[in-house]
């Protein structure tokens, strides 16, 4: 089945403990991106990258970084979590023609207290 | 980047034709119009994309003025299962990355 996976689903952390939210899919897709979304204020866009290798900051990228060593998969990487990246991420992937939208994950529940 | 304007939230009822319009006055000429749907705690969903005039797949249909200035997503025969976050998006151009949600519009259908 063609999908975006995340894991983990739910993760509780204290701040400044670093954490890696993996994401993979296996669509061949070249475009990846990584997403927050918090209440009221929508979906906002942290990190993308069009290829391997080649990354860029979107909306909100303060506080993550992110790695695209391979095509399937887009880690994203917080070296000191604060409680104000208490967010659902999603992982989202998609072809460079972009005629089917992207393919989301279903997404992290990331709590840091 | 075009800024999209939908209405906060609408209501229906199972069986209704619902109809969800975006606005887009500063779309450019390469930028195509996408609609996603959201559950809760779940990921977007792509539902439709288009360019102009009118697009059909086997949930929705979009329809696009020749000014490309709005568009109209139509959701036949809704659901207790439509209900939903509808999110109309303005992508810079087809290869672009950059996908700016807005608040959408949550549909609301009771039985």
């Amino acid at each position: 089945e063609a999908q975006v996976t995340q894991n983990p689903r739910y993760l509780i952390t204290v701040t400044g403990k670093k954490l890696t939210v993996t994401c993979s899919q296996n669509m061949n897709h070249e475009y990846m991106s990584w997403y927050r979304q918090d209440p009221g204020l929508g979906l906002r866009q942290i990190y993308y990258s069009m290829n391997v290798e080649v990354t860029d900051k979107g909306d909100v990228p303060e506080g993550y970084k992110v790695s695209r060593k391979e095509k399937r998969n887009f880690p994203l990487i917080l070296e000191s979590p604060s409680p104000n990246q208490t967010s659902l991420y999603f992982c989202a992937s998609r072809t460079q023609a972009g005629l089917d939208g992207y393919t989301f994950g279903s997404g992290t529940r990331l709590t840091v207290v | 980047l075009a800024k999209t304007t939908q209405p906060i939230s609408m209501d229906s009822y199972e069986g209704q034709e619902v109809n969800i319009t975006c606005s887009h006055n500063n779309i450019a000429t390469n930028d195509y119009i996408t609609w996603y749907q959201q559950f809760p705690s779940q990921g977007p969903r792509f539902i439709i994309q288009g360019y102009k005039t009118k697009v059909t797949n086997e949930v929705a249909s979009l329809f696009i003025p020749a000014d490309r200035k709005s568009s109209t997503l139509s959701l036949p025969r809704v659901s207790l299962s439509d209900t939903a976050v509808y999110y109309c998006l303005v992508a810079f151009n087809q290869a672009g990355t950059a996908l700016i949600f807005g608040k959408g519009t949550t549909l609301s259908v009771s039985s």
